[in-house]
């Protein structure tokens, strides 16, 4: 099946570092791939969408100059959080799609384990 | 924006019995798609329904897709321990351009 990776799993770090996560689609490229959070006991929150090659696209109310996405090949995308602050605390879980119908399906979107980030 | 509403927010059942759990929406989705999330884990896929009425199973898991596209159940049979996990619905609905987006539900905790 499709597998999705996430690198570091947890992090933890200084307030006012910035930290980089990774999503690796492992046995099929994704052109398009998503970054959620995830507070405690909350649901998931779709923050941008990443296509290959292009700018991503950031949900409402996600400050895009913070939460930095690269999306720089069909396996890989990254999520850098810049100049962390303890409210920037949480469980960051991206999705990598296969898109082998030509469009978007619901079954075809593969979730990494998430990367819990702790901002001291 | 569309949002959905997820009930009951936690249950607490014993083993063999059987559960159920909705979703409503004020919105209309093309694709109605029901995750298991354990601690510390992505979610994992259960189900997806993408016809109205459209009424799937899957083990001991049965989903369906309400005829006006702004419901869904799901049913698990039996249950086990390892059922214990978060379940979360999701919808499907085109963001814009060719892209697709998933709304999740605020999730129903299942403690056996």
């Amino acid at each position: 099946g499709a597998v999705v990776s996430q690198h570091p799993s947890w992090v933890i770090c200084k307030s006012g570092t910035s930290v980089k996560i990774e999503c690796r689609s492992l046995d099929f490229q994704a052109t398009t791939m998503f970054w959620y959070r995830q507070f405690p006991k909350q649901s998931l929150m779709l923050m941008a969408t990443s296509n290959e090659g292009s700018k991503a696209t950031y949900e409402q109310g996600v400050e895009k100059d913070k939460f930095l996405i690269n999306h720089a090949s069909l396996t890989l995308s990254t999520l850098t959080v810049t100049s962390a602050h303890p409210e920037d605390s949480s469980f960051y879980i991206c999705s990598a799609e296969t898109g082998t119908s030509g469009r978007g399906r619901g079954d075809e979107q593969f979730f990494g384990p998430g990367t819990r980030l702790t901002v001291l | 924006g569309q949002q959905l509403n997820q009930s009951p927010q936690s249950m607490f059942i014993q083993e063999g019995e059987d559960v159920s759990m909705n979703c409503t929406s004020s919105s209309i989705f093309n694709t109605w798609l029901w995750y298991k999330q354990d601690p510390g884990e992505g979610p994992v896929l259960l189900i997806a329904l993408y016809k109205a009425g459209e009424l799937t199973s899957n083990g001991r898991l049965t989903a369906q897709f309400g005829i006006t596209r702004k419901d869904s159940f799901l049913n698990i049979s039996a249950s086990i321990p390892s059922d214990v996990g978060i379940y979360f619905c999701a919808g499907l609905v085109l963001s814009g351009g060719s892209n697709y987006k998933l709304t999740f539900g605020k999730g129903t905790l299942l403690t056996v």
